[in-house]
């Protein structure tokens, strides 16, 4: 099965907000709330950063909001900040043998 | 926030078998269900195995079903992938991974992964 669809690259000012779709279907994103978001800095371990479409970590900064609309879940950074430049990764539970999908990645630039 | 240490990496021969460990700490390890994620080198996340806090529920990527084996040793805090029949796609850092809910050991739950370890490399080569 396909990974889900993300947007290779996003950039952004700082202080300004951006945001990253991850688009599924009916199967995944559309049919579950087991949507998470990961945040991975070169050569380091992912950081969930979003659970369950919406839901923050402890830690985690409340400029990082996650949504779903229909088969596309979208993640919110807003006050940009340097330190957010990274790789994210949506993943999505999914009702396919595989069980889980990860999106193939954004990297985000902050200009 | 639990710690993980992953160890077991190294280059195998197409065909060959491997099994890494990720040793736990600083949290009930036998209360929560644990997953294997791996990263091929400069490409994206893949979810491979999950295994429920009281090992008895197992599960797997259609890509490695019936070649790879999650198992854990709860008295030791010790989580395994044993890996066998390994291709150069398998090729890829391998992460192990905490979930976050204690006590929930549905597949729903396993990519809620709150503390991951710093992983280990696996090279599939001849």
């Amino acid at each position: 099965q396909s990974a889900l669809a993300q947007p290779a690259s996003v950039s952004g000012s700082p202080g300004q907000s951006i945001t990253i779709s991850c688009t599924g279907s009916s199967n995944d994103v559309g049919a579950y709330k087991y949507v998470s978001w990961y945040q991975q800095h070169p050569g380091k371990a992912p950081k969930l950063m979003i659970y369950e479409v919406s839901n923050r970590p402890s830690g985690v900064s409340n400029r990082f909001s996650g949504s779903k609309s229909g088969n596309t879940a979208s993640l919110t950074i807003s006050g940009l900040q340097a330190e957010d430049e990274s790789d994210y990764y949506c993943t999505s539970y999914t009702d396919s043998s595989t069980l889980w999908l990860f999106g193939g990645g954004t990297k985000l630039t902050v200009l | 926030e639990g710690q993980l240490l992953e160890s077991g990496g190294g280059l195998v021969q197409p065909g060959g078998s491997l099994r890494l460990s990720c040793a736990a700490s600083r949290f009930s390890f036998s209360h929560y269900a644990m997953s294997w994620v791996r990263q091929p080198p400069g490409k994206g996340l893949e979810w491979v195995s999950g295994i429920s806090g009281n090992g008895l529920s197992t599960f797997y990527a259609d890509s490695v079903k019936g070649r790879f084996t999650v198992s854990r040793d709860n008295s030791k805090n010790t989580l395994f992938l044993q890996m066998s029949s390994l291709r150069a796609e398998d090729t890829a850092v391998y992460f192990c991974a905490k979930v976050l809910y204690e006590y929930v050991w549905g597949s729903y739950n396993l990519l809620n992964c709150d503390s991951w370890g710093q992983g280990t490399l696996v090279t599939v080569s001849s």
